[in-house]
């Protein structure tokens, strides 16, 4: 099992707002990033750090960190963001990248 | 645009070697290209991605998951943009995609990922 806890799965209704969450020691000090995924395709860097965002990833996407415990934040979700949402975080040795077992996102 | 090429992917027999290759384009300059800790990263079928190596900007610093260490070495050039991954005595398990990426995933996130190179390790 991952060092990074994610719910497996998450729905969402078309415009509404959802929260994925991924729980784990080193996120109360190094933060998350967050990576979607869509079929067939590799993933894509859409959250960093506190509450950064690459300038392509649309503006409905946010962040969060309370505790130990970072959240994506999608506001008014598309039927594009549906896909396979990763956190990553260090491992235990702080040394190194981990990733969770992600949370598959549905758009209803 | 930045864009990470990787070739080299193929069925191997375990315990046998293969080398992948990465190739970027899109950095302004052979500086911006040297700013930024290279890594590879797997993805087994089915599962979430795993980070596997990186390697520091100028070459002088590497790091392996512990499953790899000793069987895969991580190279780069910087004269050609380029990253390499070694894998020599090859197990069943190392059979994934294995993706070039921008960043070491600590200090700074993977925020560029090329398209992936399937790699099967299959008798």
């Amino acid at each position: 099992s991952s060092e990074l806890t994610q719910d497996p799965a998450v729905s969402v209704a078309l415009g509404q707002t959802v929260k994925i969450t991924c729980q784990g020691d080193s996120v109360r000090i190094y933060y998350a990033s967050w990576y979607q995924q869509r079929p067939g395709q590799a993933p894509v860097l859409v959250m960093y750090g506190k509450n950064n965002r690459p300038s392509e990833i649309p503006d409905r996407f946010s962040g969060s960190v309370s505790g130990n415990t970072a959240s994506l934040i999608i506001t008014g979700a598309q039927a594009e963001d549906e896909g396979i949402y990763y956190c990553s975080s260090r491992d235990s040795s702080a040394k190194h990248a981990v990733f969770g077992e992600g949370t598959r996102l549905t758009v209803l | 645009e930045l864009t990470l090429v990787e070739s080299g992917g193929d069925l191997v027999q375990p315990g046998g070697s293969l080398t992948l290759s990465c190739g970027a384009s899109g950095f302004t300059s052979t500086s911006s290209w040297m700013s930024y800790w290279m890594s590879w990263v797997r993805q087994a079928p089915g599962k979430g991605p795993e980070w596997v190596a990186n390697i520091k900007q100028d070459g002088s610093e590497e790091n392996y998951l512990a499953s790899v260490k000793g069987r895969f070495t991580i190279t780069r050039d910087n004269a050609r943009n380029s990253v390499y991954l070694q894998m020599n005595s090859l197990r069943v398990e190392d059979t994934a995609i294995y993706y070039c990426v921008r960043g070491d995933g600590t200090s700074w996130p993977f925020d560029h990922w090329g398209q992936g190179t399937l790699v099967t390790v299959s008798s």
